[in-house]
């Protein structure tokens, strides 16, 4: 089962328009989500994270929202570059607990094009 | 900071042969994961350690997968026989332990795997 969905295989936006990419979720036990960013050829890099006492988080021109009632999270980069072109993996992952060791569950990747 | 180390970056062998990836974290944290990565999907856990301990092996498959961490740093995933189905790009990540709150992954480049 697909605890993690990112249902939009891939995205193409204008340099300096926003990005949003969607991510959904069904473990109603996940309390902490992060975004990834992968180039060709290199590992998923740390992008932004956001846990579930929050509903947004920001850095720099990315920001990270959680709706929970939804349990739908969504990234979004403003404005978008070039050098953003990538695969966005979103991932979740439960408390650290008698029944859960944190680990980090991904969604299938969504496959970012900016064009300049 | 020096990140997590793997290598070798690419390899090649015949189905039935056996393989070995290493993995050497990021100093300082006691966390470990062995993560596969096939072509279109996102990566999916087959081992997580706490120091030298095994917390979670839930989806490696044991007949052929085994991995160690000795000494609670460095990393072997052994895989023996090979399988075609084996290609992929195996993804080692560490992360710093808190008691409390879950934290990010760091991943290494990666090895891919291809199988003849």
């Amino acid at each position: 089962d697909q605890q993690v969905k990112q249902n939009s295989p891939s995205l193409s936006v204008q340099e300096g328009r926003i990005s949003i990419l969607n991510c959904d979720y069904t473990n109603s036990m996940f309390d902490y989500f992060l975004w990834y960013k992968k180039y060709p050829a290199e590992g998923p890099t740390f992008l932004i994270s956001i846990s579930s006492i929050k509903d947004k988080n920001e850095d720099g021109r990315f920001t990270v929202f959680l709706n929970k009632s939804a349990k739908h999270l969504s990234l979004h980069i403003v404005p978008s570059q070039p050098g953003d072109s990538a695969v966005y993996f979103c991932a979740a992952s439960a408390k650290r607990g008698s029944s859960n060791t944190g680990k980090l569950i991904f969604g299938q990747g969504t496959t970012l094009q900016v064009k300049p | 900071e020096a990140g997590v180390a793997q290598s070798p970056r690419y390899k090649i062998i015949e189905k039935r042969q056996s393989v070995a990836f290493w993995c050497n974290p990021i100093s300082g944290h006691a966390t470990l994961y062995w993560y596969q990565q096939i072509l279109g999907q996102g990566p999916k856990l087959l081992i997580q350690f706490q120091n030298n301990g095994v917390v979670d092996d839930s989806q490696l498959p044991k007949d052929r997968f085994s991995a160690e961490r000795l000494k609670g740093v460095d990393s072997t995933l052994k895989i023996q026989p090979a399988k075609l189905e084996d290609s992929a790009v195996y993804l080692c990540a560490s992360s710093f332990w808190d008691r409390v709150m879950n934290t990010e992954a760091f991943f290494g480049q990666g090895t891919r795997l291809t199988v003849v």
